[in-house]
């Protein structure tokens, strides 16, 4: 069983560009969540995608947004890069939203620098 | 607004000793609270999930428990070792849509 995974590992980018993050879900789950982890503090959740719909938002800007693929793989896309966002890119798969399925697994994050 | 508090921010601590990191919740109404612990600059690796109606779970060496009425969990280390030394976070499930909300975490150092 594969479990999550994330591309790139790392990334710079400068202030103003965009940034595309991929995440491919554990297999059998349909759930990805996604999280911002800077340096010293906990995860912050961003958003939730479920059967290729939007299925909850935290606290971040519209210029962040997200996309789910018919076989559950997700991308975040970051515009108008800020320098606070760099930050370690967390994503979490489960096989459900709710319920008894959704223990929450997540892969090895994808490190972005902003200069 | 659900706050997740993780006391203490680090521990130092020679291999053998049992230790308790602690966790506390300031809404009681969560779904499940989830264990997890993080290698510097790695991804979190689930270690316990407690769902809402159950008051301990184990795994080996780890032991995790979870008091609702109090908004408070802690995780039990048996036999510390060095390969320990780690983040360990806490974070509990709270809304309709499994949103994790975490504290801080507790940064473990295990020195032989």
């Amino acid at each position: 069983e594969t479990g999550v995974t994330q591309s790139p590992t790392h990334l710079i980018k400068t202030r103003g560009q965009q940034v595309t993050l991929r995440c491919s879900s554990q297999s059998g789950h349909n759930t990805v969540s996604w999280y911002q982890q800077a340096l010293g503090q906990g995860p912050q959740f961003i958003f939730q995608y479920y059967r290729e719909e939007e299925n909850g938002r935290g606290n971040f800007p519209p210029r962040f947004s997200g996309l789910q693929f018919p076989n559950y793989s997700s991308e975040l896309n970051v515009n108008a890069l800020e320098l606070d966002d760099s930050a370690l890119y967390l994503c979490a798969s489960s096989l459900e939203p709710r319920g008894s399925g959704n223990e929450q697994f997540f892969g090895p994050g994808t490190r972005l620098t902003v200069l | 607004k659900q706050e997740v508090t993780q006391i203490p921010a680090a521990l130092s601590v020679p291999e053998g000793e049992n230790l308790v990191l602690n966790c506390s919740f300031t809404d009681s109404a969560i779904y499940n609270l989830q264990w997890f612990r993080q290698d510097p600059g790695k991804g979190l690796t689930s270690l316990l999930l407690i769902q809402s109606s159950q008051r301990e779970q184990t795994s080996g060496r780890l032991n995790a428990s979870l008091d609702k009425s109090s908004g408070r969990s802690t995780l039990y280390i048996a036999a510390s070792q060095p390969g320990d030394s780690a983040t360990y976070l806490c974070a509990i499930i709270s809304g309709g849509y499994n949103k994790l909300i975490f504290g801080a975490g507790t940064r473990l150092a295990v020195h032989p």
